[in-house]
């Protein structure tokens, strides 16, 4: 059975960073991507980028290039996901979630669906 | 990228299929078959119910069913019953290699 258990709750001053983890059990790590979701208090969900282990291949939402930083560590089956620069309205509930990636016969690939969630972790950012 | 476009809230009484829908444009949902449908009830995570936009994950309810026309895609949800109750996401793939998520629905079961 797939599991994703992230790290616990963070707080956070302005201008900071926060890493958070996410360790994977139950399947082949390398086999997947693993993306960073988050959700904002009362907010819709937002995808904030990606990596594929195998290939260590990085994609990010244009809005968080420069201050998300997704890393993997295969020998523990691990993801993080750091965001640097904090700021009050990155205040949210993190999520990671395996993720299907498709590829073509050219080799190029792309982001499916997201199957396996993790609990969420609460970063707050405040003063 | 902008967020695709859901409605904010759908109704229905029980027995009865509500469709939300997912409007995006030709750089997302109208190019790529990789729209997919999530539920998320009160302080969960999300969970998927539909993948490349009309496939069931093993477990899922067949009472939900997707389809896509154009730019917008769209999630079915047959015999609505109380448990239906949650908010719903829908998400494709983009032309820039990324994500994106709709804005997002709350189904009201009356």
């Amino acid at each position: 059975q797939v599991q994703l258990v992230q790290s616990g709750a963070e707080v956070k001053k302005p201008g900071s960073s926060v890493k958070v983890s996410c360790k994977a059990s139950g399947g082949t790590f390398s086999s997947y991507a693993i993306s960073w979701v988050r959700q904002a208090p009362g907010q819709g969900l937002e995808w904030m980028g990606g990596i594929i282990p195998i290939f260590g291949t990085t994609n990010y939402a244009q809005r968080f290039q420069g201050r998300v930083t997704i890393t993997t560590d295969e020998a523990t089956s691990t993801a993080y996901m750091e965001l640097s620069s904090l700021r009050s309205e990155d205040t949210a509930v993190y999520y990671c979630a395996r993720t299907l990636v498709d590829y073509d016969s050219s080799g190029y690939y792309y982001i499916s669906y997201f199957d396996y969630w993790g609990q969420g972790t609460l970063v707050t950012v405040s003063s | 990228q902008s967020a695709l476009t859901q409605p904010a809230s759908v109704s229905g009484s029980p027995g009865q299929s509500i469709t939300i829908s997912c409007t995006g444009t030709s750089s997302d949902v109208g190019n790529y078959n990789y729209v997919s449908w999530y539920q998320q009830q009160p302080g969960k995570a999300p969970k998927l119910m539909i993948y490349e936009v009309n496939n069931r994950p093993s477990g899922v309810s067949d009472r939900f069913s997707g389809s896509k026309s154009g730019n917008t895609a769209s999630l079915t949800i047959s015999g609505l019953q109380a448990e239906d109750e949650a908010d719903y996401y829908c998400t494709s793939y983009t032309s820039s290699s990324t994500h994106v998520f709709g804005t997002g629905t709350k189904v009201t079961v009356l």
